[in-house]
């Protein structure tokens, strides 16, 4: 079966800092990856996503980046952290299933930029 | 740009009550999933709707796609308190691109 993992799962850094979070999926090939934030009792933004090693497509831009070294990893980075960078970071798989893009997600990490 | 728009925002409901969330959209979407969210966790993932018109159940919950597949609905007769959690439907459209609705946060009072 599939899992996914992120981590860490919380974390405080202050304003400038750098942030590198990870997240990696064992149990499927070629998966397709996202990372999305989500305010408080709200919807997902979606912030990038990859159909495969090294292909990253940003949706919103800012200051943070992406990077996907291996199949199953994908990384979520920023040189400095905004305090509008705060919220709840999570990693999603997808692979095609039919007509639907269902999306299995990591239990996420919560971000407070102080 | 497609744009998901879910409705109520809130709803706190005594348990045992019935309830429908909305999820619409001026656009076609090829799929449409609902998930649900508890706080601090991931979304996991409930039901995928495929055809205009579809309606599948899970228990006491009932999903139904638009006919034309702009639109969607989830149903719970007679909630219960573990219910409550964040419902969010998404849709997937071109270009492999999925959109996540704005959410309805579910409260199911004992």
């Amino acid at each position: 079966s599939q899992t996914i993992h992120q981590w860490p799962a919380t974390l405080v850094q202050p304003v400038g800092s750098p942030l590198s979070l990870e997240c990696t999926v064992e149990g499927t090939s070629n998966p397709n990856l996202y990372w999305y934030r989500q305010a408080a009792g709200r919807g997902l933004q979606l912030l990038f996503y990859s159909v495969g090693i090294g292909q990253i497509s940003s949706e919103v831009p800012q200051n943070l980046s992406a990077s996907r070294p291996q199949d199953r990893q994908f990384i979520l980075s920023s040189k400095k952290l905004l305090l509008s960078d705060s919220g709840f970071y999570l990693c999603a798989w997808s692979e095609l299933a039919g007509a639907g893009y269902e999306q299995f997600f990591g239990p996420g990490t919560r971000l407070t930029v102080l | 740009t497609q744009l998901l728009e879910q409705s109520p925002q809130f709803l706190s409901i005594q348990e045992g009550e019935n309830l429908t969330v909305y999820c619409n959209s001026s656009s076609v979407f090829s799929s449409l999933q609902w998930y649900r969210q508890e706080p601090g966790e991931g979304p996991v993932l409930l039901v995928t709707v495929v055809t205009g018109g579809e309606v599948k159940k899970l228990k006491r919950l009932t999903f139904q796609f638009g006919d034309a597949r702009k639109d969607s609905s989830l149903h719970i007769t007679a909630a219960q308190p573990g219910d409550t959690g964040l419902y969010l439907c998404a849709g997937t459209g071109g270009y492999q691109k999925v959109t996540f609705g704005t959410g309805t946060k579910l409260q199911v009072i004992p």
